[in-house]
């Protein structure tokens, strides 16, 4: 079956580390995203890529970092300089229609990444 | 104002009807979308709406979109224990979509 895939579900990091969560999609979708949910608060977009080896800043990417070195895959880095990375984590993808790269079709959401700091 | 914005709770019996409601931004939005997210998990999507349609119904799924006031809703009818979720509306923008804070349904027995 096609779907999305995070890892780890839970994941527990020390202050100075730097922590690296899995997303991967076998739906040959072209544009994958990071975002981050806090308890009672909505989505809030950290990277997204449309294209392989190419991806733009949301609008919370500091502490964060991101490759797409392959259409399947968008790893999200949370980095030491993230002060505050306790957060549940949500990785998308979805098809691009149209020469302007729309996003009509709705997106495709992982199981989410729970990253606590310890 | 720039946000997607819902209620953040809604409490129903079991049974009657739920109606979730949002408000969007962005005029030239083309399409609109419900997602429901349950505890641990990511969201899933419910249902969506094409900016020239008023209404979509999906078994028991409606959705009403007032493109003047830029107002959507969501009616659950029947409301089950199993509906209990966070609902998101989200619009399409530029390369991205926009989410609400959601709304925590509760449903009763």
């Amino acid at each position: 079956d096609g779907g999305i895939t995070q890892s780890p579900k839970y994941l527990f990091r020390k202050e100075g580390q730097n922590v690296t969560l899995s997303c991967e999609q076998n739906l040959n979708h072209d544009a994958m995203y990071w975002y981050r949910q806090d308890p009672g608060q909505g989505l809030r977009l950290i990277y997204y890529s449309q294209i392989v080896n190419d991806f733009q800043k949301g609008d919370i990417a500091e502490g964060y970092s991101v490759s797409r070195e392959k259409k399947e895959s968008f790893p999200l880095t949370v980095t030491s300089a993230q002060k505050n990375p306790t957060a549940f984590y949500l990785c998308a993808s979805t098809y691009l229609a149209g020469d302007r790269g729309s996003t009509n079709y709705g997106y495709t959401f992982g199981s989410g990444t729970r990253l606590t700091v310890v | 104002g720039e946000d997607v914005e819902q209620s953040l709770f809604l409490s129903v019996r079991e049974g009657d009807s739920s109606v979730i409601n949002c408000t969007y931004t962005d005029s030239s939005s083309t399409y609109l979308y419900w997602y429901k997210q349950e505890p641990g998990a990511g969201l899933q999507l419910l249902t969506y709406i094409f900016s020239n349609m008023d209404m979509k119904q999906d078994q028991r799924l409606t959705v009403l979109l007032n493109k003047k006031d830029k107002h959507l809703s969501l009616r659950i009818a029947d409301t089950q224990t199993g509906d209990s979720a966070i609902y998101f509306c989200a619009e399409n923008f530029q390369n991205d979509m926009r989410f609400g804070a959601g709304t925590r349904l509760t449903v009763k027995p």
